[in-house]
């Protein structure tokens, strides 16, 4: 069982569109990040939420951080082909672990 | 800066057969960790160490040593390669405290 469910699980969306990702849990979490991967590649570290209710952008990325700390989003507005790669949520716990989500795949078409 | 590096990119093995994945980091940072990542399953923590001389147990240790003798290198192996271990291997580090990992670009490992 995952300690974190992400979803959708893959998305197929226009350029210009936006998205929403979900990222969930039952387990509370001192602090959330989002990665984004691209194939071949080791995931590469977005942004970083600590404080439940938290909102951050990032350009055209938002991310918000639940106010119960189990749970975060991450909304895409106007997407882009550049954006296309696998987004991946994780959760850390008190000590040293790190939770990975299971990841959503998004492809943008031009 | 380098940051992360790993070797090999790619690898096959037969059933059996023991080798070692490297990974070294060049950023001083004290916490490492390997992952594997299969297909709708994210990435599942290994084994991890917070400093040279210490190493501790993930959630899929089994099949798999590692040890941490310097800050930089931190090798995993694989004792007696199975089938159910082919996957994509991920070496991290990052600071104590600190929020995000840097990874490696990884090692594609097959075994047959």
């Amino acid at each position: 069982t995952q300690l974190l469910e992400q979803s959708p699980q893959f998305l197929s969306i226009q350029e210009g569109e936006n998205l929403t990702v979900y990222c969930n849990s039952s387990s509370v979490f001192s602090s959330l990040q989002w990665y984004r991967q691209e194939p071949g590649e080791g995931p590469v570290l977005l942004v970083t939420v600590v404080t439940g209710g938290e909102v951050k952008k990032l350009k055209r990325l938002t991310f918000q951080f639940g106010d119960a700390r189990k749970d975060s989003s991450l909304h895409i507005t106007a997407a882009q082909p550049g954006d296309t790669g696998l987004y991946l949520c994780a959760g850390a716990r008190t000590g040293n672990q790190f939770y990975f989500g299971t990841g959503t795949s998004l492809t943008v078409i031009p | 800066n380098a940051g992360v590096t790993q070797t090999p990119k790619f690898q096959v093995l037969k059933t059996g057969q023991s080798m070692t994945l490297q990974c070294a980091q060049d950023m001083n940072h004290e916490y490492m960790s390997w992952y594997r990542q299969d297909p709708g399953m994210g990435l599942r923590l290994i084994h991890y160490s917070v400093g040279a001389g210490i190493t501790d147990q993930g959630e899929v240790p089994n099949g798999y040593n590692v040890s941490r003798s310097t800050t930089e290198d931190f090798p995993l192996r694989l004792l007696s390669a199975a089938p159910s271990q082919t996957s994509v291997y991920f070496c991290a580090s990052r600071n104590t405290g600190g929020h995000g990992y840097t990874f490696g670009s990884g090692t594609r490992l097959t075994v047959v």
